[in-house]
């Protein structure tokens, strides 16, 4: 079946830094990628997505590119501010595969100190 | 910005009891989801749900799971008899469509579930 496999976190880090959580994805044919959010005591949030190959998502300063040849979709950020401390989660669906259901990493815990 | 929204937030239960959780999705979406998370765990998949029919579920979604939407705006799901393994957040969430570009699903905060 389909999975999504994260860097194990948590990831802590300063102010101003250099953010990547790598995530790689197996699923036949070409599925959606996804970036949520969860912020602490609150909900799932879309951050990002991308519906093919080299596709490139974005938003808040985050960024992700489809790579069907490494099948990832590695999120990035410039320079991460203490309101990005979160969990991250990757995940797909494989419309293709006649499946709806997102399928999701197991998350990565981003912690930014001042 | 239409959101998904959830009731309760928290909801507290004795083992064998029956729990309804609410959700209330997006107006225009046609497409509903159920979703779990063990406190520690992924995010896992119930159910999925269109026109009226479960579309697609999960082996997790058994006998004791049901799910409903019993007029045009909310979407609920029942839990027959609680066992403590429920114990979780449980997240609803809406899509548009099923296309591609238009399978985005919006998740609603979140009820938090403790079965004693």
């Amino acid at each position: 079946g389909d999975s999504v496999t994260q860097m194990e976190g948590p990831v802590t880090l300063s102010e101003e830094a250099f953010l990547t959580i790598n995530c790689t994805y197996t699923a036949t044919g070409y599925p959606s990628l996804f970036w949520y959010v969860q912020y602490p005591g609150e909900g799932l949030q879309l951050l990002l997505k991308a519906t093919k190959a080299d596709d490139k998502g974005s938003n808040k300063g985050f960024e992700a590119t489809y790579r069907k040849e490494t099948t990832s979709f590695h999120l990035e950020k410039g320079s991460v501010q203490v309101s990005d401390s979160a969990v991250y989660f990757c995940a797909l669906i494989n419309s293709g595969a006649g499946s709806y259901q997102l399928t999701f990493g197991k998350g990565t815990k981003l912690s930014v100190i001042p | 910005e239409p959101e998904v929204t959830q009731t309760p937030s928290h909801q507290v239960t004795q083992m064998g009891q029956e729990v309804i959780l609410r959700c209330v999705p997006i107006s225009n979406h046609l497409y509903f989801y159920w979703y779990r998370q063990i406190l520690g765990q992924k995010v896992e998949f119930l159910v999925s749900f269109y026109n009226n029919e479960i579309s697609e579920k999960s082996e997790i979604f058994d006998d004791q799971f049901s799910v409903e939407r019993p007029d045009g705006s909310n979407f609920t799901l029942k839990i027959r008899s609680t066992k403590l393994e429920d114990s979780a957040m449980y997240f609803c969430a809406s899509s548009e469509a099923r296309g591609r570009g238009l399978d985005t699903q919006y998740f609603g905060p979140g009820t938090r579930l403790t079965v004693l």
